[in-house]
C-alpha cells in the first residue's frame, strides 16, 4: 500500500511570490491534515480536510489555504510568501471518521520550501 | 488550551543503553489521545503507537515500551537496549475531544536522540 506522498520535496521561492504544495493520501483515508514544521515553533498545525470540507483550523494568517478534491488528494497554497514561511510542511492523512477517530495519522515526507 | 511539553531537548547515549524519554502533558478534555511519532533525518514522521485517555496500561513493543500516568499527566517512552538505528527526534502528540475526528495534533518540541556506537 503507497504511503502519503507529498510533492515536490524542496521548493525555493522568492518573497511575495505564491507556492502550491500537493499531497495524495493513503488509498482509502478521506482525511487530510497539513502541518509546518520550522526549528523556532516546531510542528503546528495548519488545517484538515475531510470529504472536500475544511473541517479544523489552526491559528495561521488568511495567506495560508488549502483544498481537497473528490479523490482525498490536498493542495495547500501559501501567498504573498514571507522569510517566515520557509519550513517543512507535512502532510498527513487517515480515516478521519467519527467512528475512528483516533485512527493515527500518516504522514509523507513533507515538501521544504525556502523563502528568499 | 492543550500543551505537551518535553523538557529534554536532546540526549546522547551509547549503544545498548537504555534510555526514557519523558513527555507532561496538559489539557482539559476528559477524553482524548497521546502519541509518540518518529522522526529520521529523511523527515517523515513515523507513528510509533496511541494511547487513549481511558487506557492506563503500558505497553511494550520489542525493545520499545511505554508508561502512561493520568494523575502525573504523563507518557513516557523507554528504549531497551538502545541502538544506533534509534537516533532520530522524537515527539510526543496530543489529540483531544471526540468531534470531527479529532486530527488536530497538538505536538511537543520534541526530544533528539543519539545512540553512539
Amino acid at each position: 500500500k503507497a504511503g502519503v506522498t507529498q510533492t515536490p520535496r524542496y521548493l525555493i521561492k522568492t518573497r511575495g511570490q505564491q507556492v502550491t504544495l500537493s499531497c495524495s493520501p493513503i488509498s482509502g483515508h478521506r482525511s487530510v491534515s497539513w502541518y509546518q514544521q520550522t526549528p523556532g515553533q516546531g510542528l503546528q498545525f495548519l488545517f484538515e480536510y475531510f470529504s472536500e470540507t475544511q473541517r479544523n483550523k489552526g491559528n495561521f494568517p488568511g495567506r495560508f489555504s488549502g483544498r481537497q478534491f473528490s479523490n482525498s488528494r490536498s493542495e495547500m497554497n501559501v501567498s504573498t510568501l514571507e522569510l517566515g514561511d520557509s519550513a517543512l510542511y507535512l502532510c498527513a492523512s487517515s480515516w478521519g471518521t467519527d467512528s475512528s477517530y483516533n485512527s493515527p495519522l500518516h504522514f509523507g515526507n513533507g515538501t521544504r520550501l525556502t523563502v528568499t | 488550551a492543550q500543551k505537551v511539553t518535553q523538557a529534554q531537548t536532546e540526549i546522547s547515549v551509547v549503544e545498548k543503553e537504555d534510555v526514557t524519554l519523558d513527555c507532561v502533558y496538559e489539557t482539559r478534555d476528559t477524553t482524548y489521545y497521546l502519541f509518540w511519532y518518529k522522526q529520521p533525518p529523511s523527515g517523515e514522521l513515523v507513528f510509533l503507537i496511541r494511547r487513549n485517555s481511558f487506557d492506563e496500561q503500558n505497553e511494550i513493543s520489542g525493545r520499545y515500551s511505554w508508561n502512561f500516568q493520568k494523575s502525573t499527566s504523563s507518557f513516557n517512552f523507554t528504549i531497551t537496549a538502545s541502538q544506533v538505528v534509534d537516533s532520530a527526534v522524537y515527539f510526543c502528540a496530543l489529540s483531544g475531544g471526540i468531534i470531527q475526528g479529532a486530527q488536530k495534533l497538538v505536538f511537543g518540541q520534541g526530544t533528539r536522540l543519539t545512540i553512539n556506537p
